[in-house]
């Protein structure tokens, strides 16, 4: 069965230090993955996706980046965190032809910058 | 530009009776239309879809309805309970994975509460 693993579950980091969030899918190969952040109490961001290793699509210019070494890895980065980075994050991947395919998502992370 | 709008940030429902979310959805590119389910701290999961040449689809007590030409589109609970309680993403999508990564577009959300 597939399974998406994201790490950590919380996270408390200063202003001005680095990020790597990590994900990565079982079960599954060349899966479509993405990642999204939910500021509080709000929807769900779109950051990034990638569609295979190496290709990254950003959606929104920001301080973040992401990087796709591996067929079912997925990271998110930054070399210097803002306290607008604050947010909750996850990671989700889709396989399949059509859009009605769900995509599963990871359980977050946390990221408080302080 | 929000192409995926929720304007109820909330709902509350009785027990038993039916709940109804709405979704409104602006870009035309899209094909497929998706509900998640979410509670705090956790990632979304997966309710219910529907493509852009049905009207109607149901699962259990889920029900998914679309207005292609009002761009418009309801999740009808019925009858609710308690356990339903938690926050509901639409999401829209590409009509393919290829498209544009099949990325999906979500809604800011609609938190549903179920009163016993």
């Amino acid at each position: 069965s597939q399974t998406i693993h994201q790490w950590p579950a919380t996270l408390v980091q200063p202003v001005g230090s680095p990020l790597s969030l990590e994900c990565t899918v079982e079960g599954t190969s060349n899966p479509n993955l993405y990642w999204y952040r939910q500021a509080a109490g709000r929807g769900l961001q779109l950051l990034f996706y990638s569609v295979g290793i190496g290709q990254i699509s950003s959606e929104v210019p920001q301080n973040l980046s992401a990087s796709r070494p591996q067929d079912r890895q997925f990271i998110l980065s930054s070399k210097k965190l803002l306290l607008s980075d604050s947010g909750f994050y996850l990671c989700a991947w889709r396989t399949g032809t059509w859009g009605s395919t769900e995509a599963f998502f990871g359980q977050g992370t946390r990221l408080t910058v302080v | 530009d929000q192409q995926v709008k929720q304007n109820s940030p909330s709902l509350s429902v009785q027990e038993g009776r039916i709940s109804i979310l709405n979704c409104d959805y602006t870009n035309s590119m899209f094909d497929y239309f998706l509900w998640y389910k979410k509670y705090p701290a956790e990632g979304p999961t997966f309710l219910i879809s529907i493509s852009s040449i049905k009207d109607k689809n149901e699962d259990g007590r889920f029900t998914v309805f679309l207005n292609k030409s009002a761009k418009h589109l309801s999740l009808h609970i019925v009858p609710s309970q308690p356990g339903d309680s938690a926050v509901y993403f639409c999401a829209a999508s590409p009509r393919t994975l290829y498209n544009q990564g099949g990325k999906l577009i979500f809604g800011q959300g609609t938190e549903l509460s179920v009163k016993p």
